[in-house]
């Protein structure tokens, strides 16, 4: 399978603040990548399409201006938790699609105090 | 849209044989997936269906019958390392690629 890595494993952040967190594709180059929200015990939830060299596509009801997406290359995607809150404490997770299957990273665990 | 269907919770005991069952409704059908994911950590890839009968990999095997709108991940021999969620996923033919996910069966193996 795909092998997809994220940054930070783990993060505790202020109520407030500013999070960011890396997705990328260690062995082949991605134009597309997806970033998805779990909450415990809930299913999988795409947030957002990264489009290397574009616009994300942001799913409905997710904002835009609130969750940041930047692929600014074809191996890096990076996503951005703007001004924090606790209801934002999640799991966070990004993905690959390689012919017709997902490979998804290891997840962002984001705590917000 | 789609709807997707599956048991919130199984037990099952070591060594032996479990059936997760997996419901669906979609407009259009594009294939059906199954993940592992275990307990604070990211699904992994088990199987794709997206013609009718049974794919068997290893310990794992996976049914599909498209006009049953049905699927179940078989797990044969368990171990206690099964312990996890599965996660049924659909992808419709018609509009996005990326496929819905069901909630996840969270399976508990005991001694």
């Amino acid at each position: 399978g795909a092998v997809v890595s994220q940054h930070p494993s783990w993060v505790i952040c202020k109520s407030g603040t500013s999070v960011k967190i890396e997705c990328r594709s260690l062995d082949f180059q991605a134009t597309t990548m997806f970033w998805y929200r779990q909450f415990p015990k809930q299913s999988l939830m795409l947030m957002a399409t990264s489009n290397e060299g574009s616009k994300a596509t942001y799913e409905q009801g997710v904002e835009k201006d609130k969750f940041l997406i930047n692929h600014a290359s074809l191996t890096l995607s990076t996503l951005t938790v703007t001004s924090a809150h606790p209801e934002d404490s999640s799991f966070y997770i990004c993905s690959k699609q390689v012919l017709e299957t997902q490979y998804f990273g290891p997840g962002t665990r984001l705590l917000v105090l | 849209g789609q709807n997707i269907d599956q048991p919130t919770e199984m037990t099952a005991t070591e060594g032996a044989i479990v059936q997760i069952n997996c419901t669906y409704q979609t407009s259009g059908f594009n294939g059906l997936f199954w993940y592992q994911q275990h307990a604070g950590e990211a699904p992994t890839f088990l199987s794709y269906n997206v013609l009718d009968g049974l794919e068997e990999k290893g310990r794992f095997s996976s049914f599909l019958s498209r006009s049953k709108g049905y699927s179940y991940l078989l797990l044969k021999e368990l171990q206690m390392k099964d312990s996890a969620s599965y996660l049924c996923a659909v992808r419709s033919s018609g509009g996005s690629y990326i496929p819905t996910f069901g909630r996840g069966t969270s399976l508990i193996v005991h001694p």
